[in-house]
């Protein structure tokens, strides 16, 4: 079945420093492929997206491109800041209404 | 997009008790869905929520165990029943507008704890 891996965490980082996570997929389609991110006590928010191959994502600095030959969606930034200590999660989502999720990296930037 | 609250935030529950929790969405809503986070774990799809009729539930959940009612297209409720404390976790309420979206929003979720 289709699934998502993600790099483990945690990762941490000091502040300015570039990010990478990477995530990897394995689907029979061509499923849509997500980012959200968790900040510490709060629910899942949608970071960017990307629905067909070569399609980058962007939000608040932070990017993605959906490659198709690598099957590949890796998250980067090129400038992290204290606030973007979250956990980070890749997903996919194929023509079923089911969203499949990574484990979740988590990112600790330090000042 | 869609505002989701949830209710309770957070719990802590008897061993053998239930515990209903409820999701309320700011609009109409073409799909509901709950999932589980427990600790230090990813999410995973319990079941669908269909206005009228049963949830569709994912391998692994049973009816009995997580009922789910879904009465109209803003509401529904998922109850963790005779809970143990395998069953601690985040549980999720989730969304999607529909009219080709494809994109999920959740709730801040309800955290509990089972003694």
């Amino acid at each position: 079945g289709d699934s998502v891996t993600q790099m483990e965490g945690p990762v941490t980082l000091s502040e300015e420093a570039f990010l990478t996570i990477n995530c990897t997929y394995t689907a029979t389609g061509y499923p849509s492929l997500f980012w959200y991110v968790q900040y510490p006590g709060e629910g899942l928010q949608l970071l960017l997206k990307a629905t067909k191959a070569d399609d980058k994502g962007s939000n608040k600095g932070f990017e993605a491109t959906y490659r198709k030959e690598t099957t590949s969606f890796h998250l980067e930034k090129g400038s992290v800041q204290v606030s973007d200590s979250a956990v980070y999660f890749c997903a996919l989502k194929d023509s079923s209404y089911k969203l499949i999720f990574g484990s979740g990296t988590r990112l600790l930037v330090r000042p | 997009s869609a505002v989701i609250s949830q209710k309770p935030s957070r719990d802590i529950c008897q061993r053998g008790t239930s515990l209903t929790i409820q999701c309320q969405v700011d609009s109409q809503v073409t799909m509901m869905f709950w999932y589980r986070q427990q600790p230090g774990q990813s999410l995973t799809l319990i079941a669908t929520a269909n206005q009228g009729s049963e949830a569709t539930y994912e391998s692994g959940f049973v009816i009995d165990k997580f009922p789910i009612s879904r009465p109209n297209l803003t509401f529904s409720t998922l109850t963790v029943s005779n809970m143990s404390p395998e069953d601690s976790s985040i549980y999720l309420c989730s969304v999607e507008m529909g009219g080709g979206a494809n994109v999920l929003t959740f709730g801040a979720g309800s955290r509990l704890t089972v003694l």
